[in-house]
């Protein structure tokens, strides 16, 4: 069975510019979550989707956003790119809502701001 | 607010030997638990999920423990091998009063190397 899988592996963008970033789930998994991982902050959710909607959100501002498609695939998309939004992006996949089921996470995206 | 505490942040120890890494956590109302390892630069990889009535998970050489009540987890590895060196996180998925929706919180990790 595959696993989740992100793309692309890596980005360079510069400050105002946009960026979007794609998951495909585990197959027959229902529910895709982002988190967002620095040195400084460490591991931080994003938002979950589960059948197309937003289910769930952290704490980031509206430039934030994503989507979910009716095959699970989820994209994130931020706009008006910041220094500060460098991180590593990891999508993580579940069966049904994450309050009850295990994740499992994609290998991330590693977006860099110039 | 939830917060994730992980003690020691690193940690080293020969082959061979038996280790406990922590977790504390401050609000016990919460769903479930899950360890993960993540290696340098990678994703994380699921060890074990222990829901909110469940005391205790194992998988192999590994056992973790719950106890809502004092806010603590712990996660055991038997038998440590240089393999096992990684970053190693609990996540705390907890409720918050009056809806449907649950907050995750990370913990900074605990940075495991085993020396050969």
């Amino acid at each position: 069975k595959a696993g989740v899988t992100q793309t692309p592996r890596y980005l360079i963008k510069t400050r105002g510019q946009q960026v979007t970033l794609s998951c495909s789930p585990i197959s027959g998994h229902r529910s895709v979550s982002w988190y967002q991982q620095t040195p400084g902050q460490g591991l931080q959710f994003l938002f979950e989707y589960f059948s197309e909607t937003q289910r769930n959100k952290g704490n980031f501002p509206g430039r934030f956003s994503g989507r979910q498609f009716s095959n699970s695939r989820s994209e994130m998309n931020v706009s008006t790119l910041e220094l500060g939004d460098s991180a590593l992006y990891l999508c993580a996949s579940s069966l049904d809502r994450v309050a009850y089921n295990e994740q499992f996470f994609g290998p991330g995206t590693r977006l860099t701001v110039l | 607010k939830q917060e994730v505490t992980q003690i020691p942040a690193a940690l080293s120890v020969p082959e061979g030997e038996n280790l406990v890494l922590n977790c504390s956590f401050t609000d016990s109302a919460i769903y479930n638990l899950q360890w993960f390892r993540q290696d340098p630069g990678k994703g994380l990889t699921s060890l074990l999920l222990i829901q909110s009535s469940q005391r205790e998970q194992t998988s192999g050489r590994l056992n973790a423990s719950l106890d809502k009540s004092s806010g603590r987890s712990t996660l055991y590895i038997a038998a440590s091998q240089p393999g096992d060196s990684a970053t190693y996180l609990c996540a705390v998925i907890g409720g918050v009063s009056g809806g449907s929706n649950y907050k995750l919180t990370f913990g900074k990790g605990t940075l495991l190397t085993v020396n050969p």
